[in-house]
This record gives structure tokens, sequence and C-alpha cells, in this order.
């Protein structure tokens, strides 16, 4: 059974960046159909795609955090990561990663997500 | 980006209840429809892909239907665990975009 776990601090400073990984068990990160995602989900709100990798590296960002966002794969470890920088109090939210269904980005496979406050 | 309307925001509802959701996208996405439900302190569950394929596990009491730019999700028959939160999500073309929810709630 496929899991996905986030992990990462769960307070950063504001202006400083947030940095997550998502370590991937019972499955490869390797395999090309799949382009990994991350999702946030502020308090209370809905949910916001942040951006997307392929096992070669290949990503897709939201246009709204592209220039602070950076998302990277190791597939040695099975996992990848996500960082955004200059962050404030608005980047306050509950951080998912997921897994889409084959061949399309409806994801099926979620983390638990983590929460990560900014403030100083 | 596609902008994905849901409506309405909150629905109250009794136990047996048919509850229908709608979600209109800016502009046409096919049938490139996803709906998940959400609970307190849990990850979406994916319940719809594709906008009528029902995910493994899924009771058949929910259903998709629609295409181009209005969908809806429909639960036949409303169970005790179906009050939740349900979101649309359209992936036809990135940004990847979710609908504000809907909140199902106890009538």
């Amino acid at each position: 059974q496929l899991q996905l776990q986030e992990s990462g601090p769960g307070l950063v400073k504001p202006s400083e960046t947030l940095s997550l990984t998502c370590t991937v068990s019972g499955g490869s990160i390797s395999s090309s159909t799949y382009y990994w995602g991350w999702i946030r989900q502020p308090p209370g709100k809905g949910l916001e795609w942040i951006g997307s990798i392929n096992y070669s590296g290949s990503t897709y960002y939201n246009p709204s955090l592209k220039s602070r966002v950076t998302i990277s794969v190791d597939t040695s470890k099975n996992q990848f990561s996500m960082r955004l920088s200059s962050v404030t109090a608005a980047d306050t939210a509950v951080y998912y990663c997921a897994r889409p269904y084959s061949g399309s980005y409806a994801y099926d496979y979620w983390g638990q997500g983590t929460l990560v406050t900014v403030s100083s | 980006d596609i902008q994905m309307t849901q409506s309405p925001s909150t629905l109250s509802a009794s136990v047996g209840d048919r509850v229908t959701i709608t979600c209109r996208a800016s502009q046409s996405i096919s049938s490139w429809l996803a709906w998940y439900q959400q609970k307190p302190g849990k990850a979406p569950k994916l319940l719809i892909y594709k906008t009528s394929s029902l995910e493994s596990g899924v009771p058949s009491s929910f259903s998709g239907s629609g295409s181009g730019t209005e969908f809806t999700l429909t639960i036949s028959s409303l169970q005790p665990d179906d009050f939740a939160t349900y979101y649309c999500q359209q992936y036809h073309s990135h940004p990847l975009t979710f609908g504000g929810g809907t909140k199902v709630e106890i009538k």
C-alpha cells in the first residue's frame, strides 16, 4: 500500500524559507507516469495546488507561487521536496503531498498533511 | 487560470436525502474533473475522477456527471458518514485548481 509522509519544521519565521519533504513508501517515485504534487490548505479555507514534479525533475508550478517555490526530487531516497521562500503569515497552512492517478492529475494518494505556521 | 465555482457553499440535509453539488468551470475542461471528500483534520479523499468514474471503494451512492463547464456530484441517499466538505478539481490544464468547497451539514 502506497504511503506518503510529509516532514519538516512546524514553525517558520516571516521572510525565511519553508522546506518540506515527502517520503514515499510502498512504491517507487521513479515511475514515469506520475507527477507528484504539493497542495496546501490555510486553516478553515480551501485547497490550493502548489506544484508537481516527476521522477526526472520536470516541474509544473502555480504561477501565483512560482517566483517563490522550488520542487525537487531525490529518487535515491524515494523523496520529493518543496521550498517556499520569503514566507509570510499568508503561507500558514496544512501542506499535503500527493500522488495522482496514473496518467492524470486527480490525486488518489495523499499524505496526512503537516501544519506549518509562519510566525516570529 | 481556470476558475472553479462550487454551489452551494453550505448545504443542510438529513440522512436519506438526495444531495446535489454543482461545480462550474470558467472555461471548458472537457471531462477532466475530480471530486474529493474531506473531513476535519484529514486529507482529502478522491471520490470521482474524469467526471463520472468512481474511485475504488467509494459507495455507489456517489455519482458524478457533466461535461464542458458544468458538473454535478450527487449523493443518492445521504448517510451519517457523508457529512463532510466536498471539493471539485479541474485537471484539464495547469495550474490545477479547486472549487471553494461545499460543506454538507446535518439538518
